[in-house]
């Protein structure tokens, strides 16, 4: 089933440490993103990617950087986590401008920094 | 720049009962997308009912219906016989029609159905 998964769903973790999120989607979609959200607030836009090579900052701006050497993949990596860093952070993937323009969501990870 | 106003942080309504949830957007485009997600409590956020700017007609999607009020630049949810599990933080996002397709969030407002 075409679908998009990340991991872990929750960490903690210590300050200095440096971390990854997983993202994987199974739907072929060109574009990807990040969205960081704190605990019932609105979504706010870190990264996002038109495809493979591709990645650009968004409106809201973060430590955190983000890679994209596969369709299917989308990591996003904290060099040393701080605790401003905790939140939770939302993958979503989308299709083509022209179609149907709904961007799909992950379960996303919600990130606690000690 | 776009901005995405919900006015309403919470909101509260009987099982059964019709509810409207208020967006307003601010955007100079005129080829735009309108979106309400919804994300359940610690489930993921999912599609509820998407609208053109360029098509005239209200989107609906079954018991979801939206008025879109493009002059006023306006885009309510409709909620008709509303049921539990429509418990959930609501967000109105827009969308550019062309280049990255980045969304634009609101507040979001927390709605409780009560049985």
């Amino acid at each position: 089933e075409a679908d998009i998964y990340q991991t872990p769903r929750y960490l903690v973790i210590g300050t200095g440490k440096k971390i990854t999120l997983e993202c994987s989607q199974t739907m072929g979609h060109d574009k990807m993103y990040w969205y960081q959200q704190d605990p019932g607030m609105e979504l706010h836009l870190i990264h996002y990617s038109y495809g493979v090579n591709s990645t650009e900052k968004g409106d809201l701006s973060s430590e955190s950087t983000v890679s994209r050497i596969r369709t299917e993949h989308f990591p996003l990596t904290l060099e040393s986590a701080r605790p401003s860093h905790t939140s939770q952070y939302l993958c979503a993937s989308g299709q083509e401008a022209g179609a149907r323009n709904e961007q799909f969501f992950g379960p996303g990870t919600r990130l606690t920094v000690l | 720049a776009q901005t995405v106003t919900q006015s309403q942080p919470e909101m509260s309504v009987q099982e059964a009962e019709t509810v409207t949830l208020s967006c307003t957007y601010d955007t100079s485009e005129s080829n735009y997308y309108l979106f309400w997600y919804k994300q359940p409590p610690s489930r993921q956020m999912i599609l509820v009912i998407r609208q053109e700017a360029y098509k005239q007609q209200n989107a609906t999607e079954n018991r979801f219906s939206v008025n879109f009020q493009k002059a006023a630049k306006s885009f309510s949810l409709k909620i008709s016989d509303s049921q539990l599990g429509d418990t959930a933080m609501y967000f109105c996002a827009f969308m550019k029609g062309w280049g990255a397709q980045k969304l634009v969030f609101g507040q979001g407002t927390r709605l409780t159905i009560n049985p």
